[in-house]
Formats: structure tokens, sequence, C-alpha cells
């Protein structure tokens, strides 16, 4: 299983750009890279999901190096409701062919101050 | 709302005793993961069940274990139960399996007195 480290914590203010890092340095070769994000008391929430390069949604982007063994969740413009634990997940699709592999990291306690 | 549905919402219960959850995935999803989460813990990977088939396993305990029925529904007991087990137990659905983005359930609170 690609084990994933995250930081347990981080704090930013309101209007800045958050990076967060996740490593992942046994990650296999079909495995993507996903970013959850999750409130207390709720599910998490899926944010992007990448295999390499750069990915851009409307809430996120996500950047993976070339050797894809590390990941940076970017969150720009961060607010007050973007307060909540950041978990970066790898794991391979399964197609039915292959067994899936997943594993979640402890997560990143994001919080945004005003 | 996710689409994923779990009940009970809450569960309060004794040391020793059997509870069974359920969970109903996503109209068209054929993958079912469980998840338990406790405030010392995070968020931990049990099981997960592809179309009927235990595809991939976590940190499971014998005590605990899981199916998914033919119309993909799937149950998750846990028996002889101790204080520890007391958490939220997360229920998420994707179309396939592994990396797929998943869509988790408000979740299950048990609590073991």
């Amino acid at each position: 299983l690609a084990k994933t480290t995250q930081p347990i914590s981080m704090d930013s203010y309101e209007g800045q750009e958050v990076n967060i890092t996740c490593s992942h340095n046994n990650i296999a070769t079909n495995d993507y890279i996903t970013w959850y994000q999750q409130f207390p008391s709720q599910g998490p929430r899926f944010i992007i999901q990448g295999y390499k390069t750069k990915v851009t949604n409307e809430v996120a982007s996500l950047f993976i190096p070339a050797d894809r063994k590390s990941s940076t969740l970017s969150l720009p413009r961060v607010s007050l409701s973007d307060t909540a634990v950041y978990y970066c997940l790898v794991g391979e699709p399964d197609r039915g062919s292959t067994l899936g592999r997943l594993y979640f990291g402890r997560g990143t306690q994001l919080t945004v101050w005003p | 709302d996710s689409g994923v549905t779990q009940t009970p919402k809450h569960l309060i219960t004794a040391t020793g005793q059997r509870v069974t959850l359920r969970c109903s995935p996503r109209s068209g999803d054929l993958s079912v993961y469980w998840y338990q989460q406790s405030l010392d813990q995070g968020l931990q990977f049990l099981i997960q069940y592809y179309n009927g088939e235990e595809r991939a396993k976590g940190n499971i305990l014998e005590r605990f274990s899981a199916q998914q029925f033919p119309d993909l529904h799937s149950e998750l007991n846990l028996s002889s139960l101790e204080l520890g087990d007391s958490a939220l137990y997360f229920c998420a659905s994707s179309p396939l399996g592994g990396g797929d983005e998943q869509f988790f359930g408000p979740g299950t609170r048990l609590t073991v007195l």
C-alpha cells in the first residue's frame, strides 16, 4: 500500500493561498491521487483527483511532480468556511480485473483565521 | 446530499453486544467502503466490497464483518463490542473502486457504554 504523510495541522488567514503537501514515496504506477475535505461530524467530500502534472477545478488545484512521490493541494484565497481536515488518498481504480488499493492519510487540519 | 444513506444515525449499546450498521450506496455504484473514525485514530479504512465481493481489507478487527448483498446495499456487523469501538462509522460508494471518487454517507455514531 502506498502510505501517505501529511502535516498534522496548518494555519492560514482569509484571502491567502494554502498549499498542503502529501508525501507518497511508494506510489505505484497505476495509483491515482485524490484529496478529500471533511467537516466535523460529516463524511469526507471529494475535492480533486489527478495522476500527473497539474489538475485544476473550480475549488482547487493539484500539483504532481514528475516522480509522483508527492502532491500538493492548492486552495486559492481561503475563507473561514475552508476550515476542515484535508485527506490525501492514494489508490488504484478497480476496473474489475485487479484489486483496488487505497490508503487515507491521517489528514491535515487546516484552520483559517479572520 | 451524496446519495449514500446510512442507518441508524445514532446507536447506543452496551459492551459485549452486537450491532448491525446498514448502508445503501448511490444508484449505480458497485463499490462500497466502510470506515471507522475515532478521535484518536483518524479515518481508518476497514473494508471494501465490489459488486458483492470483498476487494480490499484494511484495519478491520476479527470481531467485525461485512457483506454486500445482491441489491448492492451493505451491512457492517460489529460483535463483542468494547468501549473502544465507540466511533463514527462511515460508508462510501463509488462507481468502480480503488482510486475512484468516493461518495460518503452521513455516518452512524456508535456509542458503547
